[in-house]
C-alpha cells in the first residue's frame, strides 16, 4: 500500500482567506482524488487530480473555489479559495492503488473556518 | 448513478459480541466494493474489497464481508469485537470500468462498543 502524507494536519483560518493543503505519496501513483468530509457526514468526491492536465470536479465543485496542481505523479494540492465557515471539513487525499482497483487515504487535514 | 446506502447511523455492542453493519449499493453491473474504517482523528484504513470470485471475503482485524447480488448488498461482520473497533464504519462502491479507485461513500455508521 502506498504512504500518504498530508500538510497540514489542521488549520483554524480567517474566513476570506485561502488554505494550500498537500498531499505526497511515497511511490508513483496514476489517479489522485480529492475528497471533502464534511462534521458528521460521509466522504464526497470533490474532484480527480490528473497529472499534467486540469482537474475533473465533481457536481457542485469549481475550480475557482477549489484549484488542484498535480505537477508530477507524486504530490498534489487542493487549495480551499475565499472561505467561509460552510467549508470547515476534513480534507482528503486518496491515490489510487495498483490497476486502480483499490484507494487509499491520508490522514486527512482537519479545517475549521471562523 | 451508483449510490450506497448504510441503514443503521450508530450502532451499540458489547465486547466479544457479534456484529454485522448493513451496507446495500445501487450500480447497473458488478460492482467494486470497500469496507474502510475511520478511528477518531484518523483518516481511512481499508478493510476488505470485493471484485469478483468468492463472494465471501476475508480482511484485516477479523472483518469479513458477505456479497449478496440478489439483495445489492455487502454486509460487514465480525464474530467477536474488541473494544478498540469502536470508529466510524463506511461501505464505498467504486464503477468497475478501470476507476474503481473512484469511490461513492455510504454515510457511515458509528460503532460503539460497550465493555
Amino acid at each position: 500500500s502506498a504512504v500518504i502524507s498530508q500538510k497540514p494536519s489542521r488549520d483554524i483560518c480567517q474566513r476570506g482567506t485561502s488554505l494550500t493543503i498537500q498531499c505526497q505519496v511515497d511511490s508513483q501513483v496514476t489517479m489522485m482524488f480529492w475528497y471533502r468530509q464534511q462534521p458528521g457526514q460521509s466522504l464526497t468526491l470533490i474532484a480527480t487530480a490528473n497529472q499534467g492536465s486540469e482537474a475533473t470536479y465533481e457536481s457542485g465543485f469549481v475550480i475557482d473555489k477549489f484549484p488542484i496542481s498535480r505537477p508530477n505523479l507524486t504530490f498534489s494540492t487542493l487549495t480551499v479559495s475565499n472561505m467561509s465557515p460552510e467549508d470547515s471539513s476534513i480534507y482528503l487525499c486518496s491515490v489510487a492503488g495498483q490497476k486502480n482497483t483499490e484507494a487509499f487515504f491520508g490522514q486527512g487535514t482537519r479545517l475549521t473556518v471562523v | 448513478a451508483q449510490s450506497v446506502t448504510q441503514p443503521d447511523i450508530h450502532i451499540t455492542v458489547s465486547e466479544g459480541a457479534s456484529l454485522e453493519l448493513r451496507c446495500n449499493y445501487s450500480y447497473g453491473a458488478t460492482p467494486y466494493l470497500f469496507w474502510y474504517v475511520q478511528s477518531p482523528g484518523q483518516g481511512l484504513q481499508l478493510l476488505l474489497k470485493y471484485f469478483s470470485g468468492d463472494t465471501l471475503v476475508q480482511g484485516i482485524k477479523g472483518f469479513e464481508a458477505e456479497f449478496k447480488r440478489s439483495q445489492s448488498s455487502f454486509n460487514l461482520r465480525k464474530p467477536s469485537v474488541h473494544w478498540s473497533d469502536a470508529a466510524e464504519y463506511f461501505c464505498a462502491v467504486g464503477q468497475n470500468t478501470g476507476t474503481a479507485s473512484k469511490l461513492t461513500f455510504g454515510t457511515g455508521t458509528r460503532l460503539q462498543v460497550t465493555l
